[in-house]
């Protein structure tokens, strides 16, 4: 079993739609959980850290943080084509360095 | 926001020769550097960890004397492929991490990648 999954898609939604991206993981050790998203050929931008369970806005998006149910997710409100891009999640744990990474949900918006 | 920039974006070179990628931070100093392989539609895998002025750790199954790192100063890491393999070609992504504060401590900021292409 990996430590983080998450459903590689491809996830194909109108442009204006909500998109929920989704990871769950084994290890209650994790922290520290970030959202990165990665263009083709390029390398992955941090859009979003979080620490503590609950929520966190930045613009459309918003990160939600279950630790209780070792579940994390991404919403993107108002989607648009320029959005599409692959979305992976990553998590660390207090007492390492290594980032654990999802394996990544490629997500389409179509205008 | 934290830069880092990563040269070249994308090499071709004949097989046996060495290939040099560098890595820096920009606008601040990494304590720590990372080197990342990924092959299309998979995730990132992590290959070394590379600290200023000391030897890099090397992943399981990641061949130190083929992949060779130095980190010389806070702001610059290289990564050399020495002698070169068509299975060598991959995208290589590099990250830094910096040094203040108790949630940033944690974030890695990446470089654009290099595809490197062996023929």
């Amino acid at each position: 079993q990996k430590e983080v999954e998450q459903d590689p898609g491809p996830l194909s939604v109108p442009e204006g739609a909500i998109v929920s991206l989704n990871c769950t993981y084994s290890n209650s050790a994790f922290q520290y959980f970030m959202w990165y998203r990665q263009y083709s050929r390029k390398g992955p931008e941090l859009l979003m850290y979080t620490y503590s369970s609950g929520n966190k806005e930045d613009g459309r998006f918003t990160a939600q943080v279950d630790k209780s149910s070792k579940y994390i997710s991404l919403f993107i409100r108002d989607s648009q084509p320029s959005d599409s891009a692959t979305y992976l999640c990553a998590m660390i744990m207090d007492s390492s360095y290594k980032l654990i990474f999802g394996s990544g949900t490629r997500l389409l918006v179509r205008p | 926001g934290a830069v880092v920039s990563q040269h070249p974006s994308w090499v071709i070179c004949k097989s046996g020769t060495s290939v040099k990628i560098e890595c820096r931070s920009l606008d601040f100093q990494a304590t720590t550097m990372f080197w990342y392989r990924q092959f299309p539609k998979q995730s990132l895998m992590l290959m070394a960890t590379s600290n200023e002025g000391s030897k890099a750790t090397y992943e399981q199954g990641v061949e130190k004397d083929k992949f060779l790192i130095n980190h010389a100063s806070l702001t610059l890491s290289t990564l050399t492929v020495t002698s070169a393999h068509p299975e060598d070609s991959s995208f290589y992504i590099c990250s830094a991490r910096g040094l203040a504060g108790d949630l940033a401590k944690n974030i890695q900021y990446f470089g654009a990648g290099t595809r490197l292409s062996v023929l």
